[in-house]
């Protein structure tokens, strides 16, 4: 069955400094979204994206975040200068349109 | 924010016994909800879902149960299985105003003993 896949499984950053993680969503999907949890805390909405721009942000997106599909196949989550608070698990999922979404299994960032 | 609730952190049954997962929500714009599972280290996944316009949805041993009156709906596990073991998020949207965001409950941790 065909799956989400997100790169690197965990990332250890140091505060300040720039990460970007990687997703390659379904390949016939057309929307993908980025979500994170927080230990502890609810699965949380970040952006979604679609026809090469976001559709959607929520509070959490601010400046410090970007999205980018740099190709046919991947799609990437930039945090520009991470904070402690960035550290959560990030999770990338995609969607035929007005269908479930599909998650991949995460990527645990811990910034230092 | 609370517009998705599930009030009961954990569950536990006895294999071969009914799951019933319960979630709420407060927002009337919601439409359309999701039940994922989730294992440690691994994503949710997708298990079922039901759109307002019906008041239950079954496939397998899931049927998931929807209340719009007290925006309340539940997931049925029968039986239950050790592997059903897992952490289950609700999750609900509007299907009007073009928002695909999920807003998510807390989840329930199920632990079905053998």
């Amino acid at each position: 069955e065909p799956e989400v896949t997100q790169t690197p499984s965990h990332q250890v950053t140091q505060m300040g400094q720039e990460v970007i993680l990687r997703c390659v969503p379904i390949s016939n999907h057309l929307y993908f979204y980025w979500y994170r949890q927080i230990l502890g805390q609810k699965v949380e909405f970040l952006v979604s994206f679609y026809n090469n721009e976001i559709s959607e942000k929520s509070e959490i997106f601010d400046d410090q975040f970007s999205v980018e599909r740099p190709d046919g196949s991947n799609f990437t989550l930039k945090i520009r200068s991470t904070k402690l608070e960035d550290s959560a698990m990030y999770f990338c999922a995609s969607s035929e349109g007005y269908q479930p979404q599909h998650f991949g299994d995460g990527t645990r960032l811990s910034i230092l | 924010d609370q517009q998705v609730k599930q009030n009961s952190p954990s569950l536990s049954v006895q294999e071969g016994r009914i799951s019933i997962l319960n979630c709420d929500y407060t927002n009337s714009m919601f439409d359309y909800f999701l039940w994922y599972k989730k294992y440690p280290a691994e994503g949710p996944t997708f298990l079922i879902s039901i759109s307002s316009i019906k008041d239950k949805n079954e496939d397998g041993r899931f049927t998931v149960f929807l209340n719009k009156s007290a925006k309340h709906l539940s997931l049925h596990i029968v039986p239950s299985q050790p592997g059903d073991s897992a952490v289950y998020f609700c999750a609900a949207r509007p299907t009007q105003g073009g928002s695909e965001k999920l807003v998510f409950g807390k989840g329930t941790k199920l632990t079905v003993n053998p």
